[in-house]
């Protein structure tokens, strides 16, 4: 059975770094794409970009362009999301997912991170 | 950019149909899919493909999607089935999600 573990809460300051990593097992990893999306508080799902780890080739929103790197690390089937210069507005819950590639439908979804982002 | 819209909220009576809908512009297209969401829960895959159900997914939700239009539709609605539903498409390198709808079941 596939699992997508995230990494727990962060509460960080406007201006700083968050880094969300997200553990997969009962699957091959480097097969398919991770993907990261992102829901604020009552809100509607936001796409924030993907990765294929056996390529390393990324997609991203062009919201995120700049301020988003996604890496994955095949020998350990983990994969990473870094959002850097946060603001209030990212204050989410960010998802990381499983698609055969980061474009497609996803199948698999760790439990979510709730990143806050207050002075 | 592309967009997705779907209706804020659909209520349904228990066991009748419920029918969500998704626009968007030349969406059929392009393959759409469904995701289930509780509250306090991650999304999950309902509907891939237009069409297609994921293992464990119960027959009663089904999809279509051509034309400008997808629509998810759930046979003999069940109080479990109460949830926010996004759709999903990617064009032009993006994906992207409808605004989402709640489904009531009252």
């Amino acid at each position: 059975q596939v699992q997508l573990v995230q990494s727990g809460a962060e509460v960080k300051k406007p201006g700083s770094s968050v880094k969300v990593s997200c553990k997969a097992s009962g699957g091959t990893f480097s097969s398919y794409a991770i993907t990261w999306v992102r829901q604020a508080p009552g809100q509607g799902l936001e796409w924030m970009g993907g990765i294929i780890p056996i390529f390393g080739t990324t997609n991203f929103a062009q919201k995120f362009q700049g301020r988003v790197t996604i890496t994955a690390d095949e020998s350990t089937s983990t994969a990473y999301m870094e959002l850097r210069r946060l603001r209030s507005e990212d204050t989410a819950v960010y998802y990381c997912a499983r698609g055969e590639t980061p474009l497609t439908h996803f199948d698999y979804w760790g439990q979510g991170t709730l990143v806050t982002v207050s002075s | 950019s592309y967009e997705l819209t779907q209706p804020p909220s659909v209520s349904v009576s228990p066991g009748q149909t419920a029918s969500i809908t998704c626009s968007g512009d030349k969406l059929g297209d392009k393959y759409a899919c469904w995701y289930q969401q509780k509250p306090g829960q991650s999304p999950l895959l309902v509907i891939y493909q237009d069409s297609e159900r994921p293992s464990g997914i119960p027959e009663r939700f089904s999809g279509s999607n051509s034309g400008n239009t997808a629509t998810l539709t759930i046979s003999g609605t069940q109080a479990m089935d109460e949830a926010d539903y996004y759709c999903q498409a990617w064009d032009s390198n993006t994906v992207v999600f409808g605004g989402g709808t709640k489904l009531t079941v009252l």
